[in-house]
């Protein structure tokens, strides 16, 4: 069975401090992909960041980072410096390449800043 | 290029009242979903479809019913509005053959619905 787990709720922190978003997968396949997305105060949900489970490099995209490993199953995200418009529910999401189609999305962590 | 459209944006139903939430996408993505999201239960899978003509549950489908008679489009009804079935509703498409998987899913803007 696939299943993604945040275990963070909800996360307050100050501006300008650093926090890290936990996602822990479960899955028998061998080829999958993970997703990550930012769902703003607005509503909408935007895409962050994919990474397939062949290809373990971290990414850096500005302030925000993401650590993939295999061997503890996480796909964790990271926000360096937050800044107010970090505030808004990031759900992780994972795609197995057999069954094709289906996403199994986290709960959800809820990042507050605090400026 | 307009990507996943939803409408409407709110809707206020009573008990047992009908509607038809529409989404349209111009990708040409064979892959489109309907989720729901309620507080601290995150993006739940209602229905989707692979292509035109074919349609499967997701993990919540009671209560719900799509068809795809086109590409672009994905309808969800609702057949007797229930109060536990007030959420918001997302639709979502995709690419889904061949070397695909590792496309995101494309979302809609929601739609929030209470039922009264």
């Amino acid at each position: 069975a696939q299943k993604v787990t945040q275990a963070q709720t909800e996360i307050s922190v100050v501006e300008k401090e650093d926090v890290t978003l936990d996602c822990v997968y479960e899955t028998r396949d061998t080829t999958y992909y993970l997703f990550w997305y930012k769902q703003p105060p607005s509503g909408e949900l935007v895409f962050l960041i994919r990474r397939n489970s062949f290809d373990e490099q971290n990414e850096i995209s500005g302030r925000y980072s993401w650590n993939f490993q295999k061997s503890t199953s996480s796909f964790n995200f990271t926000i360096t410096a937050s800044q107010v418009v970090d505030s808004a529910v990031y759900f992780c999401a994972l795609r197995i390449a057999n069954t094709g189609n289906q996403f199994y999305f986290g709960t959800g962590t809820s990042l507050t800043v605090i400026p | 290029n307009a990507g996943v459209t939803q409408t409407p944006k709110f809707q206020v139903l009573k008990t047992g009242q009908s509607m038809t939430l529409q989404c349209a996408q111009d990708m040409n993505h064979e892959y489109m979903s309907w989720y729901r999201q309620d507080p601290g239960m995150g993006l739940r899978l209602i229905h989707y479809s692979v292509g035109a003509g074919i349609t499967d549950q997701g993990e919540v489908p009671n209560g719900y019913n799509v068809s795809r008679s086109t590409t672009e489009d994905f309808p969800l009804r609702l057949l007797s509005a229930a109060p536990s079935q007030t959420s918001v509703y997302f639709c979502a498409s995709t690419v889904r053959r061949g070397l695909s998987y590792n496309s995101p899913l494309h979302f809609g803007n929601g739609t929030r619905l209470t039922v009264t």
